[in-house]
């Protein structure tokens, strides 16, 4: 099984800030990799697809990068509403997924 | 607009099999670039993907979870259908359905059901 591992676990950050999260795969994934965002009591939200293609919708200040087994989701500029859990999420091995452990991001 | 929503029992007893039907609306479920899948979140814990179904009836399945897990599909309904056997208080969460897009990502989620098992 391939296994997705995310740091930090949590962040503290201001509004403003530019933020950087972390998605290491335990094999190489090439691309297959996916974002998403869940604020408190709802569903998920996809953020990003193949490692960097921004999905219908989502804000220009997120951003993802990486291939093989390294991967970044960015975001520029923090705003209010970008407090929340964020997952990555392989599809390498599809329709077999595996998602990362998620990463809070919470107020300084 | 493909929207999906879960359904079915929020309290289950132990030992007992949870059942969760999803409903899809706004798309057909025999779309040829999607698969339709389980994922759930137990209460202050991460995703944890259950298993995948096709149209044809195809099917994926955690291995963790593998040997009590079932998952279905009725294109007449354009439902599909989740069976876990022998739960316990670990499978308590919220079950989530969503499909899988042509670019391989979960693209809509229904909006989650909560499931407690309690006796």
């Amino acid at each position: 099984d391939i296994q997705m591992t995310q740091s930090p676990s949590s962040l503290s950050a201001s509004v403003g800030d530019r933020v950087t999260i972390t998605c290491r795969a335990s094999q190489s994934i090439s691309n297959s990799l996916n974002w998403y965002q869940q604020k408190p009591g709802k569903a998920p939200q996809l953020l990003i697809y193949v490692a960097s293609s921004l999905q219908s919708g989502v804000p220009s200040r997120f951003s993802g990068s990486g291939s093989g087994t390294d991967f970044t989701l960015t975001i520029t500029s923090l705003q209010p509403e970008d407090f929340a859990t964020y997952y990555c999420q392989q599809s390498f091995n599809t329709p077999r997924l595996t998602f990362g452990g998620g990463t809070r991001v919470d107020v300084k | 607009q493909l929207q999906l929503q879960e359904s079915g029992p929020g309290l289950v007893k132990p030992s007992e099999t949870l059942s969760l039907t999803c409903t899809v609306s706004g798309g057909s479920i025999s779309s040829s670039s999607s698969y339709w899948g389980w994922i759930r979140q137990p209460p202050g814990k991460g995703l944890e993907w259950i298993g995948s179904v096709y149209y044809s009836g195809s099917t994926y399945y955690n291995p963790s979870l593998k040997s009590r897990v079932t998952i279905s599909v009725d294109t007449s309904k354009n439902q599909f259908s989740l069976k876990l056997n022998s739960v316990t208080a670990a499978d308590t969460a919220v079950y989530y359905c969503a499909r899988r897009n042509a670019y391989y990502a979960m693209d809509v989620w229904g909006q989650g059901t909560t499931v407690t098992v309690s006796s």
